[in-house]
Order: C-alpha cells, then sequence, then structure tokens
C-alpha cells in the first residue's frame, strides 16, 4: 500500500480551478514533487520543492503544502492538462522514495 | 539536452532473468543519484530501486528486494538494473529516473521514455 494517498479521480470544467491532494506522514518532513502523465507517455516533473516549476511547465500550474498535505492546483485548466498525477515523496525510513497513487484528471 | 535512453526489455518467462540498462548523456552522470520505476499495465508508479552517485548507497522497494540488483557504471554513464527470479507481476514499463535532493526539497527531474518488460510463459 502506498504511504501517499491520492483522490483516484477529479473532474474540472473547462477553464476552472482544480486541485489535487496528496496525503502523507512524510510530508511533514519534505515537500511534495509532482508529475503529469498522458497515456503512452513518461511521467513530466511539473512542481517540485515549496512550489518551484521547471521551464516550460506553464504557470497555471502550482503546489502549497500544509502539514501533511501537499497540493497541486492547476488554474485554468485546459483541455490537454486531461492526464494522470502523482505526488511523490521519502517513504517513513527516509532512504527509500514512494508515489501516491494517482489521480485521473478529467476536463469536462 | 539531458537524455535517458533505457533499453533491455522484452519478453521473458517467469524464474528468468533480464538486465535493463540505461544510457545517459548530457549531463554529469557521475554527480547524481539514479533510479528505476516501474509501470505495471493500467497501473500507478512504484519506485523500484536506487543508486547514489559513487554506488555507496543502494535501496530496494520490499517487492524486488533479493531478487533485482541495481548498478552503475560511471566510466559508461550507464546505469543497469538486473532482475533475476521474475514474476508474472514483474510485468511493467521500467523506467530510469535521475533525482534531485537538497534539503527538504527532493524529486525525479528527468525520466528515460522506458523500457517493457513482459513476464509470461
Amino acid at each position: 500500500s502506498s504511504e501517499l494517498t491520492q483522490d483516484p479521480a477529479v473532474s474540472v470544467a473547462l477553464g476552472q480551478t482544480v486541485r489535487i491532494t496528496c496525503q502523507g506522514d512524510s510530508l511533514r518532513s519534505y515537500y511534495a514533487s509532482w508529475y503529469q502523465q498522458k497515456p503512452g507517455q513518461a511521467p513530466v516533473l511539473v512542481i517540485y520543492g515549496k512550489n518551484n516549476r521547471p521551464s516550460g511547465i506553464p504557470d497555471r500550474f502550482s503546489g502549497s503544502s500544509s502539514g501533511n498535505t501537499a497540493s497541486l492546483t492547476i488554474t485554468g485548466a485546459q483541455a490537454e492538462d486531461e492526464a494522470d498525477y502523482y505526488c511523490n515523496s521519502r517513504d517513513s525510513s527516509g532512504n527509500r522514495w514512494v508515489f501516491g497513487g494517482g489521480t485521473k484528471l478529467t476536463v469536462l | 539536452e539531458v537524455q535517458l535512453v533505457e533499453s533491455g526489455g522484452g519478453l521473458v518467462k517467469p524464474g528468468g532473468s533480464l538486465r535493463l540498462s540505461c544510457a545517459a548523456s548530457g549531463f554529469t552522470f557521475s554527480s547524481y543519484s539514479m533510479n528505476w520505476v516501474r509501470q505495471a499495465p493500467g497501473k500507478g508508479l512504484e519506485w523500484v530501486s536506487s543508486i547514489s552517485s559513487s554506488s555507496s548507497y543502494i535501496y530496494y522497494a520490499d517487492s524486488v528486494k533479493g531478487r533485482f540488483t541495481i548498478s552503475r557504471d560511471n566510466a559508461k554513464n550507464s546505469l543497469y538494473l538486473q532482475m533475476n527470479s521474475l514474476r508474472a507481476e514483474d510485468t511493467a514499463v521500467y523506467y530510469c529516473a535521475r533525482d534531485r535532493q537538497w534539503l527538504v526539497n527532493i524529486y525525479f527531474d528527468y525520466w528515460g521514455q522506458g523500457t517493457l518488460v513482459t513476464v509470461s510463459s
């Protein structure tokens, strides 16, 4: 079982704002990172650290954290944002990595 | 440009072995920890193993410990995963990924395109 918990599915109307959450004890010690994965493609890092976007990631993607919960927010969701989103952090040992179960985002 | 290219996947019978490779380019390979992450068909991402830059620290997921061995050759800019005693549940796309860590900031910044391993009789 994953030590990071995500909602399996979330939907958002085109142009609206959606928040995807990730819960886990390790998030009290580390910032979560977030990955977007489209069908047949490798995951892509979209948010890391407190709220950092790699080059090329649109500024509609943002991250936040409070206690044991990390959030990925998409402000003004676009059709191309429809994808699976995974959070990631260390496990309770601090030596190994763990992914959340993933959230399938549907843009209506 | 950072590139990670996996190879070595294929069809193997249960109990068999396979060796995956990941060729890295576009960065100083010997300065970074590297990882293998897998994804079973229709399932989520699962971290498999990590190796530090000098191979001093190696960790495995419980699901593969004792069966898989991660290694690297910094002179060849290559990462490897030796997979033994393969099971049907090891069927997945295997990605190599570079990780970054400083203080509380931890993440995988580059991923390969993956190589498919199918374990079936």
